[in-house]
């Protein structure tokens, strides 16, 4: 079945620096990948989506590529803010999908002043 | 537009007990679906629906049924609530897939319940 993973649970960095964020995915390539964020006690938002021939996406501070060679996403987070901590979660389609989504477990970002 | 709603917020129920979570929409969005999120489990994914009047499960549907009687309303119910299902619930809503123009999906607030 197809396994997607997001490789840190938490992520700790300084105001000002670049946040990046890794997911993983096993077994077949999905036709697009999309990243949401999450605040506590809220539902996701989504934030970007990436089509399997698109090497990379951008929005204001967000960048995200997809390599499906390496069969990984990153998400960049440039000039990361306190405000920007929250937890992220990425989410692919699955084989035969009629708009489901599967998600990974999440990165909770903290960004320190 | 009030995007995606749930009521209601936060639930209590006793082992046994059975409930209706409701979630509506107002972007006439033809996908809807529930999901679960448990600590260290991420989202997953109960039943979903493609349209009024069309359901089908997820990765997680036993102990729960789905009708879809309007393209606004998909509400989720609880048929005997158990410990396990203590969770909290989200509700989410996309414009249909067609090809390969897929959209982004419409969070609801979540439900947290507890089932004692």
């Amino acid at each position: 079945s197809q396994k997607i993973e997001q490789n840190s649970e938490a992520l700790n960095i300084q105001e000002g620096k670049t946040a990046t964020l890794t997911c993983n995915y096993t077994n077949y390539s999905p036709a697009y990948l999309q990243w949401y964020r999450q605040d506590p006690g809220r539902g996701p938002v989504f934030l970007l989506l990436i089509r399997e021939n698109e090497k990379e996406k951008r929005k204001e501070r967000l960048k995200v590529t997809f390599d499906t060679t390496l069969k990984q996403s990153l998400f960049h987070i440039t000039a990361s803010q306190p405000a920007d901590s929250a937890t992220y979660l990425c989410a692919l389609d699955p084989p035969g999908s009629q708009g489901n989504l599967i998600f990974g477990k999440g990165t909770k970002l903290s960004v320190k002043p | 537009n009030a995007g995606v709603t749930q009521t209601p917020k936060f639930q209590v129920l006793k082992t046994g007990q059975s409930m209706t979570l409701q979630c509506a929409q107002d972007m006439n969005h033809e996908y809807m679906s529930w999901y679960r999120q448990d600590p260290g489990m991420g989202l997953r994914l109960i039943h979903y629906s493609v349209g009024a009047g069309i359901t089908d499960q997820g990765e997680v549907p036993n102990g729960y049924n789905v009708s879809r009687s309007t393209t606004e309303d998909f509400p989720l119910r609880l048929l005997s609530a158990a410990p396990s299902q203590t969770s909290v619930y989200f509700c989410a809503s996309s414009e249909h897939p067609s090809g390969l123009t897929y959209n982004e999906q419409f969070f609801g607030p979540g439900t947290r319940l507890t089932v004692l």
